[in-house]
């Protein structure tokens, strides 16, 4: 069973411009859910997605959105890329909508300059 | 929101030598999550605690939920250096999970 894929893993982009992340959940998974880790603030939680609806969303600024696909993949978009959103942009998998494990892919680390 | 408090935030200790993080809430739990990130790599799932007073174990790594599900710690004995990683727990929030800030083991070898 092929686990959570991300592209691209890694990506150097310029202050200013905007950026897609993609996320292949597991196969019958619904759920998706996004976090930024940074070095000083862990995993912080950006949205999450169940049969293509936005359920929950963090405390992120609206340069930052989602959408999720009827095939439950899923891509986050930042715009105006800020040096501040540097990071490893994290997506996570899980069968059900709460209390279930949630599967990691092995992230896309984006660096802004 | 919800919120977790876990320490301490780095912890090094030389190989052999035992490790635990804990995890604190201000708010009843209704399950705890353990996830392992190695360097470099992302959080794997270790573990998922739901009962109050639960103690699991996996080798040398025992789980403990509070009898009042607000805390957790897990606990490694004799550490090796494969168990160096950062090692987060995670909570129930609104449909997300919480994490927290973890604990970051390096070890002597």
């Amino acid at each position: 069973k092929a686990g959570v894929t991300q592209t691209p893993r890694y990506l150097i982009k310029t202050r200013g411009q905007q950026v897609t992340l993609s996320c292949s959940p597991i196969s019958g998974h619904r759920s998706v859910s996004w976090y930024q880790q940074t070095p000083g603030q862990g995993l912080q939680f950006l949205f999450e997605y169940f049969s293509e609806t936005q359920r929950n969303k963090g405390n992120f600024p609206g340069r930052f959105s989602g959408r999720q696909f009827s095939n439950s993949r899923s891509e986050m978009n930042v715009s105006t890329l800020e040096l501040g959103d540097s990071a490893l942009y994290l997506c996570a998998s899980s069968l059900q909508i709460e209390n279930t494990e949630a599967f990691f892919g092995q992230g896309t680390r984006l660096t802004v300059v | 929101g919800q919120q977790v408090m876990q320490i301490p935030q780095y912890q090094h200790v030389q190989e052999g030598e035992d490790f635990t993080t804990y995890c604190n809430s201000s708010t009843t739990l209704s399950n705890i999550q353990w996830y392992k990130q190695r360097p470099g790599g992302h959080p794997v799932f270790l573990i998922q605690l739901v009962k109050s007073g639960e103690v699991k174990k996996q080798k040398r790594l025992t789980f403990q939920f509070g009898e009042a599900k607000k805390n957790s710690s897990l606990h490694i004995t004799a550490t090796q250096t494969t168990d160096v990683g950062t090692y987060f727990c995670a909570v129930q929030g609104a449909q997300k999970l919480v994490f927290g800030q973890g604990t970051r083991l390096t070890i002597n070898p």
